[in-house]
Parts: structure tokens; sequence; C-alpha cells
């Protein structure tokens, strides 16, 4: 059974600093998303990571993707308080004959503090 | 047209109602997918439809009954509903080339609460 583990899963950080949120999974999976969600809405695609050293920033977000060691990154840089949200990751994998589904990791809900 | 819509956008259902949930998109996708969301919680996947075919249901209760009437459109149809499902329900759509499915795009959702 896939298991995903995202940390931290609480995040409190000063505007402009930098900072990191973690995915772990464990199962061999190619393909890894992440998502932000701000309170009470549905979920935004914010990337998609497609293959091993896969790299793809967006303003002051950059998501990376190691495969090997089963691990993606969500960096921040110079936070501001309208990236306060919750942060999901979710990883691709096969289920019951071919179809495919996405586990996601427990989130991090991220405050940016003045 | 890269848009997932759900009908309704907030739902009060007594326990021995019946609604229905309803989940629509042009995008020509083939892949459609039923999740619950509590809150602070991730979305929990319920069903996936493939080609109009029940691919997954992850153990759901039978109170809980999904529809795929055609390619563009996912009915979620609910009886004798629990307060406990209360919930963030959201439909997701997603490209299948090759029997794999790709990138899924979410809808806002359907605010649901069972009184």
């Amino acid at each position: 059974e896939l298991k995903v583990e995202q940390n931290p899963l609480f995040l409190s950080m000063q505007e402009g600093k930098n900072y990191t949120i973690y995915c772990n999974y464990s199962t061999t999976s190619d393909r890894l998303y992440w998502y932000r969600q701000d309170p009470g809405k549905s979920l935004e695609s914010l990337f998609v990571l497609l293959s091993n050293g896969a790299v793809k920033q967006e303003g002051r977000l950059m998501a990376s993707l190691d495969t090997k060691a089963r691990l993606s990154t969500l960096h921040i840089t110079a936070a501001v308080h309208d990236l306060s949200a919750t942060y999901f990751c979710a990883v691709d994998s096969v289920s019951s004959g071919s179809a495919r589904q996405l586990t996601f990791g427990s989130g991090t809900q991220l405050t940016v503090l003045p | 047209d890269t848009e997932v819509t759900q009908t309704p956008k907030h739902l009060v259902m007594g326990m021995t109602n019946k609604k229905s949930l309803k989940c629509e998109q042009h995008m020509g996708h083939r892949a459609m997918y039923w999740y619950k969301q509590k809150a602070k919680k991730p979305p929990e996947l319920m069903f996936v439809y493939s080609y109009e075919k029940l691919s997954i249901n992850e153990s759901v209760p039978s109170r809980f009954s999904p529809e795929c009437p055609n390619s563009s459109l996912l009915n979620l149809h609910l009886h004798a509903l629990q307060p406990e499902d209360s919930a963030l329900y959201l439909c997701a759509s997603s490209q299948v080339l090759f029997r794999r499915a790709y990138e899924q795009y979410f809808g806002p959702g359907t605010r649901l609460t069972v009184t």
C-alpha cells in the first residue's frame, strides 16, 4: 500500500523568509503533483512532476522530484502573505487492474506572518 | 474549456432525504472521480469511472451511489446519510491515453451538511 508522508504539518513563517516542505512516498512512482487549497475552496494544481530530477518553478514556489529517494520538495522563497494556504502533495499509482489513483499527503498548513 | 463544474455548491439534507450531486466536464476526459474531504484532512478517493465504467470503489457505504450516464457527466446519489458524512465532496476528471490517466482537474466542490 502506498504511503505518502508530508512534513511539516503546520508551518508559520515570517514574510521574506525561505522554507521547504517535504513529501516522502513509499513505493515507486514517476508522477507527483503539488496542490494548493485555500480554506473552503477546491484544489488548485501547482506543479506536475513527471520524471526523476524534474524541477519546476512558478513565482516564489519551486518543486523538485527525486524518484530514487522517493522524495519531492516544495521550496518557498521570500514568502508573502498571499502564500498562506494548505499545500498537498499527491502521488500517482496503479490501483486494481489498470486504474490509476492519487494518494495524498496529510497536507501542510502554511501561515505567513507579517 | 478546462473547467469541471459541480452543482449544487452547498447542500443541507436530513438523514431521510434523497439528493444528488452533479459533476460535469467538457474537456473530453474519460476518467472521472469522486473524493470526500473532511476539514483539515486530505481528499479521500471514493470512486473512479474510466470510460463510463466503475473501476474503483474504495469500500464506500451503499448510501452513496455513483452514476456516470455519459462521458461528460458524473452523479453521486445520496440516501439515508449520517451526520458524519458532512464534508466537501470534490469531483475531478482526467485524460486517459493508452490506459493511463493523466493530471486530474478538480471541480469547486459541494459542501454537504447532513442534519
